[in-house]
């Protein structure tokens, strides 16, 4: 059974840092990987998603990676603002089903 | 309005009674899925539709039961809820299966008491 894990639960960082949260999984049988915002009351916003042959994808201050034989993904945030602050997700999607797994999430605090 | 919706967005209801969530998308998108979101489970599927006409169960089936008639709307009914259904409820749909990204709706968050 794919499992998601994402560390750390919580982060908190001063605004205009660089960070990186991570992604990690237990079967390496991916199609793609998706990250996701969520606000707090609202739902999900979709980011970027990582298809299994891609090592990366950008988006302005965000770059996804993906280390599908490591089991491994990282989000990286460029020079964080405030309005970054929410849970991000990561969810993956196995070659077998449509079902998406997802991680518990890393709320993100960016302090003015 | 384009884009997927959700109704009602905030609902309680008693133990024992019928429930219908809402789900409503514009986009002709052929998959539509249903997730519950509880603290400590993270997202869990519970139904998911290839088509109209087509639906399978997910990780969390027991107590509700989805229909999808036309394209655009896919409602889950909770039968006869329970206490352990209380939780915030998500629709999703996608193009198609695969390499294609999943957009999820505002959310319900139902309580049951």
């Amino acid at each position: 059974k794919q499992e998601v894990t994402q560390i750390p639960a919580a982060l908190s960082v001063p605004e205009g840092e660089n960070l990186v949260l991570n992604c990690s999984f237990t079967d390496s049988a991916i199609y793609n990987l998706q990250w996701f915002r969520q606000d707090p009351g609202k739902g999900l916003t979709s980011l970027l998603l990582i298809q299994s042959s891609q090592r990366e994808q950008t988006s302005g201050r965000l770059n996804a990676s993906l280390d599908k034989s490591s089991g491994r993904s990282t989000l990286y945030i460029a020079a964080s603002q405030p309005g970054d602050s929410a849970t991000y997700l990561c969810a993956v999607k196995e070659t077998s089903g449509s079902r998406l797994t997802f991680g518990e999430g890393t709320q993100l605090t960016v302090n003015p | 309005d384009a884009g997927i919706t959700q109704s009602p967005r905030y609902k309680i209801t008693e133990t024992g009674r019928q429930v219908t969530l809402m789900c409503h998308q514009t986009w002709s998108h052929s998959y539509m899925f249903w997730y519950r979101q509880d603290l400590g489970h993270g997202l869990r599927l519970i139904y998911y539709s290839a088509a109209a006409d087509i639906t399978d169960k997910g990780e969390v089936p027991d107590g509700y039961v989805v229909s999808r008639s036309k394209t655009e709307n896919f409602p889950l009914t909770l039968e006869s809820a329970t206490r352990s259904q209380t939780s915030v409820y998500f629709c999703a749909s996608s193009l198609r299966d695969g390499t294609y990204e999943q957009y999820f709706g505002p959310g319900t968050r139902l309580t049951v008491t």
